[in-house]
């Protein structure tokens, strides 16, 4: 299986802030990584698909960037609701995998 | 709107068997995959599966390989997702998911079904 290894593991940000987050691959998967929000207690949402697209609905200061084996997504300034835990997951090898999550909280 | 209704929490015991179901309403059910993707208290996401309504194919994780049966009824849009020799590390909230491809990703996720396993 190919591990997916996010950094940070968590975060602490303040509403405005930039903030970036980074996931590596194992190996190659080209543009093929997404990128969720979870809320606990909740189901993911999809935020961004193929390293860079906004999924429909998705605000814009979320971006995604990358290919290959490092990806990055970046929240250009963090709202309250964007306090959550975000993966990356792979889609070019079987089986999908995730990473780990990133847990953005409040400072 | 697109919707995934999945069934309610579940309490087994050791070594029996869960089935969770996932409705799909507000698309055409067989133009999507259905996976599945279950998550242990306070871990990440482990993909365990997906279906084809369309084609009737099924591939599964092989770490789920023969515990695992994954369904789908198109008459009624509605995916099964049946795991058998349940233990304790099966305790976690299993959500079904649609996607566009076999990898993912799940652009709509049902809310989760709560499945604890215990003596």
């Amino acid at each position: 299986d190919v591990q997916m290894t996010q950094s940070p593991s968590s975060l602490s940000a303040s509403v405005g802030d930039r903030v970036s987050i980074t996931c590596r691959a194992g190996q190659s998967v080209y543009n093929y990584l997404n990128w969720y929000q979870q809320k606990p207690g909740k189901a993911p949402k999809l935020l961004i698909l193929a390293a860079s697209t906004l999924h429909s609905g998705v605000p814009s200061r979320f971006s995604g960037s990358g290919s290959g084996t490092d990806f990055t997504l970046t929240i250009s300034s963090l709202q309250p609701d964007d306090f959550a835990t975000y993966y990356c997951q792979q889609s070019y090898y079987s089986p999908p995998t995730f990473g780990q999550g990133t847990t953005v909280e409040i400072k | 709107q697109v919707q995934l209704v999945q069934s309610g929490a579940e309490v087994k015991k050791p070594g029996a068997s869960v089935k969770v179901s996932c409705k799909a309403s507000g698309y055409t059910f067989t133009d999507y995959y259905i996976h599945w993707v279950r998550q242990a208290p306070g871990q990440g996401l482990e993909w365990m599966g997906c279906f084809n309504p369309k084609k009737g194919d099924i591939q599964y994780r092989q770490k789920f390989q023969g515990r695992v049966t994954m369904t789908g009824d198109t008459s009624d849009s509605t995916a099964y997702m049946e795991l058998s020799r349940l233990n304790s590390d099966d305790t976690a909230v299993y959500f079904c998911s649609r996607g566009r491809s076999q990898l993912l990703p799940g652009d709509q996720w049902g809310q989760g079904t709560l499945v604890t396993v215990s003596s």
